[in-house]
């Protein structure tokens, strides 16, 4: 069945360092993929998309490359912010069948930015 | 605020007992999908209503039910609990029968059984 696989965290950087968080996927056909971010006693929030190979979701500072031939889904800031401290996770939905309309999701990757 | 409505926020009940966790989706949305997010198991769908009828089914199990009703809210009815029930229960709308576009998640209801 489909999976998602973040990279270990917590992960812990200094304000205005870069972030990269790994994700990859397995998953038949062609799934849309997505990064949720989630704060402290909030719901997810969707922060990025993406719905087809090459294909660059981006938002607040953010940016993931849907990138089939690695089956990865990487999500990148340039300068991190303290306010950037949350919970992220990749997912991705099916492209049909019994898959369609389930998000499957990563582990999550704890993001901490000290001062 | 998301615009998806879950209540209550927090809840604490006995092992055995039954409860209800209700959820009106964002305006517009004809898809409700209910998901548990535990520290052991992440975040599990569990099971996806369209419209008032049951689109997906996930990893929900017996115990458990849900339905939507005609003016598109949602309940989910967990019945005989366990202590291994503690969990944050989130749902989410989408406009169309897939996330396509991705979900708009509510806040959750969290569940402690003692």
């Amino acid at each position: 069945g489909d999976s998602v696989t973040q990279m270990e965290g917590p992960v812990t950087l200094s304000e205005e360092a870069f972030l990269t968080i790994n994700c990859t996927y397995t998953a038949t056909g062609y799934p849309s993929l997505f990064w949720y971010v989630q704060y402290p006693g909030e719901g997810l929030q969707l922060l990025l998309k993406a719905t087809k190979a090459d294909d660059k979701g981006s938002n607040k500072g953010f940016e993931a490359t849907y990138r089939k031939e690695t089956t990865s889904f990487h999500l990148e800031k340039g300068s991190v912010q303290v306010s950037d401290s949350a919970v992220y996770f990749c997912a991705l939905t099916g492209a049909g069948g019994t898959s369609y309309g389930k998000l499957t999701f990563g582990q999550g990757t704890i993001l901490t930015v000290h001062p | 605020d998301s615009g998806v409505t879950q209540t209550p926020k927090h809840l604490i009940t006995a092992t055995g007992q039954r409860v209800t966790l209700r959820c009106s989706p964002r305006s517009g949305d004809l898809s409700v999908y209910w998901y548990q997010q535990s520290l052991d198991q992440g975040l599990q769908f569990l099971i996806q209503y369209y419209n008032g009828e049951e689109r997906a089914k996930g990893n929900i199990l017996e115990r458990f039910s849900a339905q939507q009703f005609p003016d598109l809210h949602s309940e989910l009815n967990l019945s005989s609990l366990e202590l291994g029930d503690s969990a944050l229960y989130f749902c989410a709308s989408s406009v169309g029968q897939g996330p396509y576009y991705g979900y708009t998640f509510g806040s959750g209801t969290r569940l402690t059984v003692v």
